[in-house]
């Protein structure tokens, strides 16, 4: 009931297209849905993230659709660059006790083509 | 600011050695994490701290694996003896408070021959 199921498991666009990378979970009690972004070498860093009181998030090219019925959420890379080329985890956050829990989908690989 | 600061970056070993991960967090930040990311999959949460207590060690394999962090700053990982399974990356993040942002270092990347 804590895992957050991720699809693709790789992804390859050409520079501008919009790829879209969707998530979705089971346990109702997730309430903070943030998605991180990975290049090689590195660890994960906050992309954006949302709370399931809104259907949408937009930070400049990157937008959080998010269905509150359904338990999925995708994200969603406008005009896409060479430069987003990398592994996005998609995770769910829940309180547990007295701190936040954070659960990760099993990520996407993009590659951007030139 | 410097980020969360991770040593080595690389580690080769046989297996039945001992090995062990250092993580130096983000100055001020009382919540620390040790998660272990295997080849394609996403973290996974080792055992977080809160100040110098491990609050929650419940998937931390403690036949094997340990951890601690003294004064409530750095926090060292420790995998003895290490099997072929081990090998992975450990990563380490830190947070002002576990709702806060977590802030991941770059990981130790250990292969286990």
């Amino acid at each position: 009931q804590q895992q957050v199921k991720q699809s693709p498991q790789s992804l390859i666009v050409q520079k501008g297209g919009i790829p879209i990378i969707n998530c979705a979970y089971e346990n109702t009690a997730f309430d903070y849905f943030p998605w991180y972004q990975q290049f090689p070498g590195k660890g994960p860093a906050l992309l954006i993230a949302i709370r399931p009181d809104v259907s949408e998030k937009k930070e400049g090219r990157f937008t959080i659709s998010f269905n509150k019925s359904a338990k999925q959420f995708s994200l969603h890379i406008m005009d896409s660059q060479p430069g987003d080329s990398a592994t996005y985890f998609c995770a769910a956050s829940m309180e547990l006790g007295s701190a936040r829990q954070l659960t990760f989908g099993s990520g996407t690989q993009l590659t951007v083509l030139p | 600011e410097a980020g969360v600061v991770q040593s080595p970056r690389y580690k080769i070993i046989e297996k039945k050695q001992p090995v062990a991960f250092w993580c130096n967090p983000i100055s001020g930040h009382n919540t620390l994490y040790w998660y272990l990311q295997n080849l394609g999959q996403g973290p996974e949460l080792l055992i977080r701290y809160e100040n110098e207590e491990a609050v929650d060690d419940s998937q931390l394999p403690k036949d094997r694996f340990s951890a601690e962090r003294l004064k409530g700053v750095d926090s060292t990982l420790k995998i003895q003896p290490a099997e072929l399974g081990d090998s992975a990356v450990y990563l380490c993040a830190s947070s002002g408070s576990s709702y806060n942002e977590q802030f991941f270092g770059p990981g130790t990347r250990l292969t286990v021959l």
